[in-house]
C-alpha cells in the first residue's frame, strides 16, 4: 500500500532550528515535495527532491535518501511566521501512464513559541 | 501571473442542497487537480484532468459528486444532493507539462459547510 508518516505535531523555539521527518512506502518514486500551509490558507511549494542528498534555499534545506524511503526538512533561525503545517508528498512514476498523483502525508503542524 | 483562481472562498448551504464550486487554473498549465482537505483525512485526491479530459477520478466519494473541465481556463465541482460530512475545505491545484517535476500550484481554496 502507499503510506507516508510524518509526526503530527511539533514544537520550537523561535531562533532554533528543528527537522520534520517524512518516511514514505510507495509502490512506487519519482521525488519527494515539502509544502508548507499557514492556518486557513492553501499549500505552498517549498522543494522538491530527486536524487539522494541535501538540497538548500535560504534557511530552509531538504534530505532525501531513497533506499531508506526518508526525508527531513531542516528549518533554520526558527521565526515566529514558520509557525504553520508542512506537508510531505510523493511523486509516482511517470512510466505509470499518464500518472501525475501526488500520494500526501497528513502533515506535521508546526508551532514557533518566543 | 494571477495565480490559481476559486470561487466562493466561503458557502454554507443547508443539506440537500447543490453546491458547485469553480476553478481558474494557471494560463498554460495542462493538469488540474481537485483536492478536499478535513483535519481527519488530510488532503485527498478528488479527480485530476490533462487537457480538459478527466484521468483519474477513484477519489470522488460518490455519485453526487462530479466535475467537469470544458475547457483550459474553467472547471466546476458539483455536489448533489450535498450532506453534512461534505463540510470541508474543497482546493483546486494546476501543474504544467513538465519533464523533471509534478509541482503542483494551489488556489485559496472554498471552505463549504453543509447544516
Amino acid at each position: 500500500g502507499q503510506n507516508i508518516d510524518q509526526p503530527t505535531e511539533m514544537t520550537a523555539t523561535e531562533g532554533a532550528i528543528v527537522q520534520i521527518n517524512c518516511t514514505y512506502q510507495t509502490s512506487g518514486f519519482n521525488g519527494l515535495f515539502w509544502y508548507q500551509q499557514h492556518a486557513g490558507e492553501a499549500p505552498t511549494f517549498l522543494s522538491y527532491n530527486v536524487l539522494d542528498g541535501l538540497e538548500e534555499k535560504g534557511r530552509f534545506s531538504s534530505f532525501l535518501s531513497r533506499s531508506k524511503g526518508y526525508s527531513y526538512l531542516l528549518l533554520k533561525e526558527l521565526q515566529m511566521k514558520d509557525s504553520a503545517s508542512y506537508l510531505c508528498a510523493v511523486s509516482e512514476p511517470r512510466w505509470a501512464g499518464n500518472n501525475r498523483k501526488l500520494i500526501w502525508g497528513l502533515g506535521t503542524s508546526l508551532a514557533v513559541n518566543p | 501571473d494571477a495565480g490559481v483562481i476559486q470561487s466562493p472562498r466561503h458557502e454554507v448551504t443547508e443539506m440537500g442542497q447543490e453546491v458547485t464550486l469553480r476553478c481558474k487554473p494557471i494560463s498554460g498549465h495542462d493538469y488540474l487537480f481537485w483536492y478536499r482537505q478535513t483535519m481527519m483525512r488530510g488532503l485527498e485526491l478528488l479527480i485530476y484532468f490533462n487537457n480538459n479530459v478527466p484521468i483519474d477520478d477513484s477519489g470522488m466519494p460518490e455519485d453526487r459528486f462530479s466535475a467537469k473541465m470544458p475547457n483550459a481556463s474553467f472547471s466546476t465541482l458539483k455536489i448533489q444532493p450535498s450532506e453534512p460530512r461534505d463540510s470541508a475545505v474543497y482546493f483546486c491545484a494546476s501543474s504544467p507539462l513538465d519533464e523533471f517535476t509534478d509541482t503542483q500550484y494551489f488556489g485559496p481554496g472554498t471552505r463549504l459547510t453543509v447544516l
